[in-house]
């Protein structure tokens, strides 16, 4: 069954700004969003946003969700080094009926 | 305190059976969705099966289907996820998770089943 794509890494400086990518198609992504989650190693996935650019509460500012078309991005702002973490979109798939992840990117702070 | 904790993991031969169940508390489980989501070691998030709220509208991921089964009991504030004929590929972190919104937003600590002879 079809995933979400993401690249698998993306590395920048401390404090700069990352946007990590998520590409789908109209019946997941481009339906109801896409939803992203934050992974630590050896710990469970934590929501960061959902329907695009909704934050739990307690999920800083500096992270920011948003979509277009197909594609969903997670924009990360002021990275700190604790931003150092696996990240997943996830999405349901109207078409198949079933949840699809995306592959994962590991962000790496410089 | 809200939350869903797993239990039932564990070490099986290829061939058998094993169920997970997912304790939840803290919120009214019987108004929310629930899945099961694996993580095999070193790799990314696979979904495996969700369920309903009340347990009426099943789904599952292709290779699992047939083999294994999603349950809930509302009364008790537990999810189940009973697998059989357990396949090597099957060995890997099983996390419960509560569906609110269009995304799972509480997730467990994770049930590790490893499928070894």
């Amino acid at each position: 069954q079809a995933g979400l794509t993401q690249p698998p890494s993306v590395s920048k400086g401390l404090r700069q700004t990352a946007t990590l990518t998520c590409t789908g198609n109209s019946n997941n992504v481009g339906n109801q969003g896409a939803a992203w989650l934050q992974q630590y190693q050896g710990h469970p996935p934590k929501l960061l946003s959902y329907r695009n650019n909704n934050r739990p509460s307690g999920i800083s500012e500096r992270f920011s969700a948003s979509r277009s078309g197909n594609t969903a991005s997670l924009t990360i702002t002021e990275l700190q080094p604790e931003d150092e973490a696996d990240y997943y979109c996830s999405a349901w798939d109207s078409s198949l009926s079933v949840w699809v992840f995306g592959g994962g990117t590991n962000l790496t702070v410089l | 305190q809200v939350q869903v904790v797993e239990s039932g993991g564990g070490v099986v031969q290829p061939g058998r059976s094993l169920r997970l169940s997912c304790a939840a508390s803290g919120f009214t489980f019987s108004t929310y969705g629930m899945h099961w989501v694996r993580q095999a070691p070193g790799k990314g998030l696979e979904w495996v099966a969700g369920i309903g709220y009340d347990g009426s509208f099943r789904w599952y991921v292709e290779p699992v289907k047939g083999r294994f089964t999603i349950s809930r009991d509302n009364s008790k504030n537990t999810l189940h996820l009973q697998m059989n004929s357990l396949r090597r590929e099957d060995t890997a972190v099983y996390f419960c998770a509560r569906e609110a919104d269009t995304a799972m937003d509480l997730w467990g600590q994770g049930a590790l089943v490893t499928v070894s002879s």
